[in-house]
């Protein structure tokens, strides 16, 4: 039973679209997170919502929206997508505010066209 | 400005031949450090958490220990299914996100 899931995980468009990056966890945590992994492997954390709040948002384009529906959803909205957001995105998720992803998804490869 | 770097970038080893794969910081105040496996096409995994120096933490065939400066992930007698990309991080006393370095891409052949 996935404990972080995250879809699609494989994502292929052109420069401009719009896009969206789904997140689920069953795990029960109250936080979860966006990271963002570069081509030169290097996470970076995006964004982190506590209990459907944001508390934590990094230096990230405004074209990056994140949407917490409930604590056990985060999903990533992309507006106007550019070439640089090629990268895999991670969904991970922890208990209590400590900041410390415990459980990452398997990620989504966006490919800017 | 608070920095982690993992060194070596890559290490490849036969099965049952131990090494050590270092992380070094500088942080302003360190909350905790953390080490994570990274298996190719995956999320990372958490393996362990360090708090302070002299700690020592293990798992199977990893331990992981803290000085001031720097953690090691020390690997006895590896097995192939021990490849991975290991990552470190650390959280500062601020505790914000935690700072993540490049991590360390181990091959370990039978």
């Amino acid at each position: 039973d996935t404990a972080v899931s995250q879809t699609p995980k494989y994502l292929v468009t052109q420069m401009g679209n719009d896009k969206s990056i789904k997140c689920e966890q069953n795990l029960g945590h109250d936080t979860m997170y966006w990271y963002k992994q570069d081509s030169k492997k290097f996470l970076k954390i995006m964004f982190s919502y506590n209990n459907k709040e944001l508390i934590i948002n990094e230096t990230v384009p405004n074209r990056f929206s994140p949407k917490s529906p409930d604590k056990a959803h985060l999903n990533l909205h992309i507006n106007s997508l550019e070439l640089g957001d090629s990268a895999v995105y991670f969904c991970a998720s922890s208990q209590g505010t400590g900041g410390v992803p415990q459980h990452f998804g398997d990620g989504t490869r966006l490919s800017i066209l | 400005e608070d920095q982690v770097t993992q060194s070596p970038e890559a290490l490849r080893l036969q099965e049952g031949e131990s090494s050590s794969l270092n992380c070094s910081y500088t942080v302003s105040g360190l909350r905790g450090l953390f080490w994570y496996r990274q298996d190719p096409g995956k999320g990372p995994e958490f393996l362990f958490t360090l708090y302070s120096a002299g700690e020592e933490k293990e798992k199977e065939r990893l331990k992981a220990t803290l000085t001031k400066k720097e953690s090691f992930l020390h690997i006895t007698a590896p097995k192939p299914e021990d490849s991975a990309t290991y990552l470190c991080a650390f959280q500062n006393q601020a505790g914000t996100a935690l700072i993540f370095g490049k991590g360390t891409t181990l091959s370990v052949s039978s």
